[in-house]
């Protein structure tokens, strides 16, 4: 079964400033990985998805996340963020058999 | 509107009293999943379906039921609950593929065992 540790449980920062979320999993031979938000009294939404290919992958809202094989990564950016990015963001992996296996989640703070 | 619809969205209740939380969705698709997320913890697999009267235990199935006789609806059931069910529930539905499809996401229902 597949692991996730998202690296940091809550990040506060200011409006405008660069933000990054780190995510790790464990390895595996072939792996999907996804980052989806989760805004304040919501369901899950999917923010992004690396399946194959470019392993740069961006969102339509500026988020971009990098899928690096050797380091079993997939760490989450944003050169400027934006009061209404405060949310909860969880890093899900999987493998071919459909289950979603997530993180524990990082809770971004946006402050003026 | 395209959408996964969850009911009831909050339930207070009492230790044993039967409950079932219903699960709907709108989109034809095949794979249909139950999840609880607790703070620190993520979300966590309780059961999935594949298809219509297929059903299989995730990760953390203990003290939770399933049934799929529709495509459409899928819900969990809760025989005798314990303050330790007490949680947020999503339920998550996607197209089969590989590699795997997006999975949606209805609003959660929050639930508080007594």
């Amino acid at each position: 079964a597949q692991s996730v540790t998202q690296l940091d449980s809550q990040v506060p920062v200011f409006e405008e400033a660069p933000v990054e979320l780190r995510c790790n999993y464990s390895s595996s031979v072939s792996v999907y990985l996804f980052w989806y938000v989760q805004y304040p009294n919501q369901g899950l939404q999917l923010l992004l998805k690396y399946l194959s290919g470019s392993t740069l992958v961006e969102s339509i809202n500026g988020f971009e996340a990098e899928f690096n094989k050797s380091q079993t990564s997939f760490h989450l950016r944003k050169p400027s963020v934006h009061i209404s990015d405060t949310a909860e963001y969880f890093c899900a992996v999987s493998d071919d058999d459909y289950k979603l296996s997530f993180g524990a989640g990082t809770t971004v703070t946006v402050r003026a | 509107e395209a959408q996964v619809t969850q009911n009831p969205r909050y339930l207070i209740t009492v230790t044993g009293k039967k409950l079932t939380v219903t699960c709907s969705q709108n989109m034809n698709h095949e794979y249909m999943s139950w999840y609880r997320q607790d703070p620190g913890l993520g979300l966590r697999q309780i059961y999935y379906s594949m298809n219509v009267e297929v059903t299989d235990k995730g990760d953390v199935p203990e003290g939770y039921k399933v049934s799929r006789k529709e495509k459409r609806n899928f819900p969990l059931i809760l025989e005798s609950p314990s303050p330790n069910q007490t949680s947020l529930y999503f339920c998550a539905s996607s197209l089969r593929g590989s590699p795997p499809e997006t999975q949606y996401f209805g609003p959660g229902t929050r639930l508080l065992v007594l």
